[in-house]
């Protein structure tokens, strides 16, 4: 079966140390991967996404990804934490049949 | 460029009331989503559109839950008659096409009671 998993429900880290959001999945085909963040009382909004070339995609507010296709993973990444990242954070994977399966999501926590 | 607009952005009903929200995806956009958010779940696909054809309603509870978009723009999503597990936010997303990156509407927050 195709899926999407978010193996950490809650993610910590302090300001401005690195921080790793995971993701794994598990689609036939090449997949287009998506990140996508909720902030609190808002709707979710696009981060990032990779469908082909370089394993590393950068994307908004200094997110950045990499791709590993031996271990079907796209781990969301950004070098120094903000208070501001705090928020809710969602993997997505779309099937060759167009299809979007989502994760369940991350809870990232930046402490100051 | 305006977003994705929805409405009501909270509502409170009874069981077996019923429901509607409306949706006004992207200008030019000729896909539309229907998600169900609970709490502390990802989204479910509800419904999708394009244009005025449904694209994908595998997941939508058809006893209960209705949308149409007629016209292939706006769009409205009922339920009749609600039970307490439809307690969730509702996401309208648009996308130019199907393979492209959504954009998400702020969301309809439905709380029965």
């Amino acid at each position: 079966a195709q899926s999407v998993a978010q193996p950490e429900d809650q993610v910590n880290v302090a300001e401005g140390n690195p921080l790793t959001v995971k993701c794994t999945y598990s689609v036939s085909g090449n997949p287009y991967l998506f990140w996508y963040v909720q902030y609190p009382n808002r709707g979710l909004q696009f981060l990032l996404k990779y469908i082909t070339g370089d394993n590393l995609v950068k994307g908004s507010y200094g997110f950045e990804a990499e791709f590993n296709k031996s271990q079907t993973s796209f781990h969301l990444k950004k070098p120094s934490a903000l208070v501001s990242d705090s928020a809710l954070y969602f993997c997505a994977v779309r099937t060759v049949n167009y299809q979007l399966i989502w994760g369940a999501g991350t809870k990232l926590i930046i402490k100051p | 460029e305006a977003g994705v607009a929805q409405s009501p952005r909270y509502k409170i009903i009874e069981k077996r009331q019923s429901v509607a929200f409306w949706c006004n995806p992207i200008s030019g956009h000729a896909t539309l989503y229907w998600y169900q958010q609970i709490l502390g779940q990802g989204p479910k696909l509800l419904i999708q559109f394009q244009n005025n054809g449904v694209v994908d309603d595998s997941q939508l509870p058809k006893d209960r839950f209705s949308a149409e978009r007629l016209k292939g723009v706006d769009s409205t999503l009922k339920i009749q008659p609600a039970k307490l597990e439809d307690s969730a936010v509702y996401l309208c997303a648009s996308s130019l096409n199907g393979a492209n990156v959504l954009t998400f509407g702020a969301g309809s927050r439905l709380t029965v009671l």
